[in-house]
């Protein structure tokens, strides 16, 4: 079965400091998609970045990036030059059955401090 | 501007009175879905629609209705709620190929649901 799991609850990270979100998950589909959401206090969900499974360089976003190990079943996002505007809620997310389906894993709630 | 509009923002009701969440986006998506946030179980998939009159069960369907009549519109019927459906509802859409990113969702503003 389709599972994705964030590991950590809750961190914190100093202002302009680097921070990694851990997501790994499981899926028998070769054909996946992986993403990560942030969801701040006022609770929208924003789509931060894409990792197609076939794709063989990591995704970029600005201070987002995706490192995707796909023989280790992770896609762990790297916040660099963390901001204060960076704390929220972080999801990450699969989609497979060709794009039909989509799992979401429990969250890690990000504190950036000044 | 690109966006996946829900109404009411806000809902309070009684248990048994039948209501509908509205959710509409203007990307001539093929793709919608609706889903629930609860605290510690994160986003959970109710229903969704790979294109008009096709819909599908997600994860925790029981208690809900959907309809696809247009591809636009995605509408979120509970017949008759009941206190464990209070939530925050997500409706998203998206493409189902193609592009840089495809099948990335984009995701309403929510609806706060209050069944008491």
């Amino acid at each position: 079965a389709q599972k994705i799991t964030q590991t950590q609850p809750g961190m914190f990270v100093q202002e302009k400091e680097a921070v990694t979100l851990d997501c790994t998950y499981d899926t028998s589909d070769p054909s996946y998609g992986l993403f990560w959401y942030k969801q701040p206090s006022s609770g929208e969900m924003i789509f931060l970045i894409y990792q197609g499974s076939y794709d063989q360089q990591n995704a970029t976003e600005g201070r987002y990036s995706l490192n995707f190990q796909k023989a280790r079943k992770s896609a762990n996002l790297v916040i660099s030059a963390s901001q204060l505007g960076d704390s929220a809620m972080y999801f990450c997310a699969m989609s497979y059955n060709q794009g039909g389906k989509l799992i979401f894993g429990q969250g890690t709630e990000l504190s950036v401090k000044p | 501007e690109a966006q996946v509009t829900q109404n009411p923002r806000y809902l309070i009701t009684v248990t048994g009175k039948k209501l509908t969440v509205t959710c509409s986006q203007n990307m001539n998506h093929e793709y919608m879905s609706w889903y629930r946030q609860d605290p510690g179980l994160g986003l959970r998939q109710i229903y969704y629609s790979m294109n008009v009159e096709v819909t599908d069960k997600g994860d925790v369907p029981e208690g809900y209705k959907v309809s696809r009549k247009e591809k636009r519109n995605f509408p979120l019927i509970l017949e008759s709620p009941s206190p464990n459906q209070t939530s925050l509802y997500f409706c998203a859409s998206s493409f189902l190929a193609g592009g840089p990113a495809p099948d990335t969702q984009y995701f309403g503003p929510g609806t706060r649901l209050t069944v008491l």
